[in-house]
């Protein structure tokens, strides 16, 4: 199935700064939704959106889904070494297709 | 956050023995995909599930792969003999399209 392109493929920053990483397809879709990947384990649901234009928050992340319905981004405020990880986005509408994630290290 | 249940969470298995990896979606899901990862690369979409049959693979699914889901609950994926390189970690998502994911926590599979 087709893969949704993510940048950047990785990420090293210094703890408290911000984080924004996109995420674009060539297909439109109906809903986008956001993963972390820790180590070792399966991708956890971040934040889920459902409108073009929304723009959603939970704790120190915000997402928005593109107004074209053809991309999203993610941002993490104020960086933690807990935000490290894998970044996956993923898109549905008929079919369901995932990111090629971002990884993220957050220097203390 | 609804669960999705994979089992076993490691396998150990030789060179050319035949291996069957099970994932428990969610009830009133409909779309069920398999993904692999090999360690330290990116999430590879294996095969789709839905209705009954396999609506999209790719190249990597070969007829080596196999899924059903016998018993309209467990979902599974069968590998018939193992090579060294099919060592990866699977992942199971179960899919309500338009609405909602989830992924399992995965199974490590070891080919030695």
């Amino acid at each position: 199935g087709q893969q949704l392109n993510q940048s950047p493929q990785s990420m090293f920053i210094q703890e408290g700064e911000d984080v924004s990483m996109n995420c674009t397809s060539s297909s439109i879709f109906n809903t986008w939704l956001w993963y972390k990947q820790d180590p070792g384990e399966g991708p956890v649901l971040l934040i889920a959106l459902y409108k073009a234009g929304e723009l959603t928050s939970n704790g120190r992340l915000t997402a928005q889904f593109g107004i074209t319905r053809k991309d999203s981004f993610l941002n993490i405020s104020a960086s933690i070494p807990s935000d490290v990880g894998i970044y996956f986005c993923a898109g549905t509408g008929n079919q369901f297709y995932f990111g090629t994630g971002t990884s993220l290290t957050v220097i203390p | 956050e609804p669960e999705v249940t994979q089992t076993p969470s490691h396998q150990v298995t030789q060179m050319g023995q035949e291996v069957i990896l099970r994932c428990v979606p969610i009830s009133n899901h409909l779309y069920f995909y398999w993904y692999r990862q090999i360690l330290g690369q990116k999430v590879e979409f294996l095969v789709s599930f839905y209705n009954n049959e396999i609506s999209e693979k790719s190249e990597i699914f070969d007829d080596q792969f196999s899924v059903e889901r016998p018993d309209g609950s467990n979902f599974t994926l069968k590998i018939r003999s193992t090579k060294l390189e099919d060592s990866a970690m699977y992942f199971c998502a179960s899919v309500r399209m338009n609405t909602e994911a989830f992924f399992g926590q995965g199974t490590r599979l070891t080919v030695v």
